[in-house]
């Protein structure tokens, strides 16, 4: 089955890097994404990694993969007040039409001066 | 700047009332999805649709429809609305697989 599970909360300091965790149960996941949802908007995608691949580097963003444990995480270095909003992951499972993504319950980042 | 349009940010309906939510696209994208979000749920999918007239069930099919006439048109049908239906709805289109989606900026939707 599909679940995808992440914790509510994280609160950091500005300037800090912080660590949002994802877990995922379907191991014939294909691609893994992680969006960003600011108040009253819609989510925007900040990036995605491939099952085959274990890390993503993207500017300030680190993406692991650790398709052993279902373990995926998001680093964002030197986070900024601008970064306060819901982080959700996101697994899409590979075959069929409609392309289906499964989302966490997402994070809700916020960060403190 | 390419876009997926939900036509309304904010309604206010009354139980038993029958409410149309419309998402349009305009980046020729083939799968169109309609998910609610609720707190502490995260998005849950209503209903998909990945090529004109078609539409699958999602996870939470229950007291909704949907319509896809047109490729760039994807409508979400409440039949007769209620309180439990109260929640943020988002619409999404996207290309296929790797591509991730494109989010509409959500319809928050109150009955009462």
């Amino acid at each position: 089955g599909e679940d995808v599970e992440q914790s509510l909360f994280l609160s950091v300091r500005e300037g800090d890097s912080s660590v949002i965790n994802c877990t995922y149960t379907d191991s014939s996941s294909t691609y893994l994404y992680w969006y960003k949802q600011e108040p009253g908007a819609g989510l925007q995608l900040l990036t995605y990694i491939f099952s085959n691949m274990d890390m993503k580097q993207d500017q300030r963003l680190t993406v692991l993969l650790n398709k052993k444990d279902k373990h995926l995480s998001l680093r964002i270095a030197d986070t900024q007040t601008g970064d306060s909003a819901i982080y959700f992951c996101a697994e899409s499972i590979g075959g069929g039409g409609g392309n289906k993504l499964t989302f966490g319950t997402g994070t809700q980042l916020k960060v403190e001066l | 700047d390419v876009k997926v349009t939900q036509s309304s940010r904010y309604l206010v309906k009354r139980t038993g009332e029958k409410v149309f939510l419309e998402c349009v696209q305009d980046m020729d994208h083939e799968n169109m999805f309609w998910y609610r979000q609720d707190p502490g749920l995260g998005l849950r999918l209503i209903y998909f649709s990945y090529d004109v007239k078609m539409k699958e069930k999602g996870d939470i099919p229950e007291g909704y429809s949907v319509s896809r006439e047109k490729k760039e048109r994807f409508s979400l049908i409440l039949e007769s609305a209620s309180t439990n239906q109260t929640s943020m709805y988002l619409c999404a289109s996207s290309f296929g697989q790797g591509y991730g989606y494109t989010f509409g900026s959500g319809t928050r939707l109150t009955v009462v």
